[in-house]
């Protein structure tokens, strides 16, 4: 059964600091894994999403890389925002149907 | 484009009633599939539809059922509510890899 962690589970930082969101998982077997950012109360927004056969993936200033064989992906933010602030969610896909999520990183950036 | 929308957006509703949620996928995506996410957490996978037929499901009793429409719409129904149920339940729809979410709905069972 795949289980996801993310650490750390807080987050609070000044504005300009350059940051790293790890994300684990258990089972190695996955199609591609996907970053979200949520806000309070809202759904989910795409960030990256990262194929199995793929190392990392940019987006502006942020960047997310993938290391399927030890079960691990991590983002990174450069020179955050407050803007940023939210809990941000990662989740392998597992087989071709579903995606699991951990419980996320909630970030808060102080202007 | 209007992205995912769902419909509604709050709903409270007492044990033992029967709930039905409303699901449209972003335009040509033909796969919706339904998550159930408890405050704090992560959001759990219910099921997936796609052609119509439910795909795959996760760990949840039968009382979650659904439906998809052959314009791909979806529906997530919900029978005998618990108060365990009260969650925001959210519908993401795909054409083939990336999932897009829609706003959710919040329901409260009293």
């Amino acid at each position: 059964k795949q289980e996801v962690t993310q650490i750390p589970a807080a987050l609070s930082v000044p504005e300009g600091e350059n940051l790293v969101l790890n994300c684990s998982f258990t089972d190695s077997a996955i199609y591609n894994l996907q970053w979200f950012r949520q806000d309070p109360g809202k759904g989910l927004t795409s960030l990256l999403l990262i194929q199995s056969s793929q190392r990392e993936q940019t987006s502006g200033r942020l960047n997310a890389s993938l290391d399927k064989s030890s079960g691990r992906s991590t983002l990174y933010i450069a020179a955050s925002q407050p803007g940023d602030s939210a809990t941000y969610l990662c989740a392998p896909r597992q087989g071709t149907y579903k995606y699991i999520f951990g419980t996320g990183t909630r970030l808060k950036v102080l202007a | 484009d209007a992205g995912v929308t769902q419909s509604p957006t709050h709903l409270i509703k007492t044990r033992g009633q029967q709930v039905t949620l409303r699901c449209s996928p972003k335009s040509g995506h033909d796969t919706v599939s339904w998550y159930q996410q408890a405050l704090g957490q992560g959001p759990q996978f219910i099921f997936q539809y796609y052609e119509e037929e439910e795909r795959q499901r996760g760990n949840f009793p039968d009382r979650f059922s659904g439906h998809q429409f052959p314009n791909y719409s979806s529906e997530l129904n919900v029978n005998a509510l618990l108060l365990g149920d009260s969650a925001l339940y959210l519908c993401a729809s795909s054409l083939a890899s990336e999932q897009f979410f829609g706003p959710g709905t919040r329901l409260t069972v009293l």
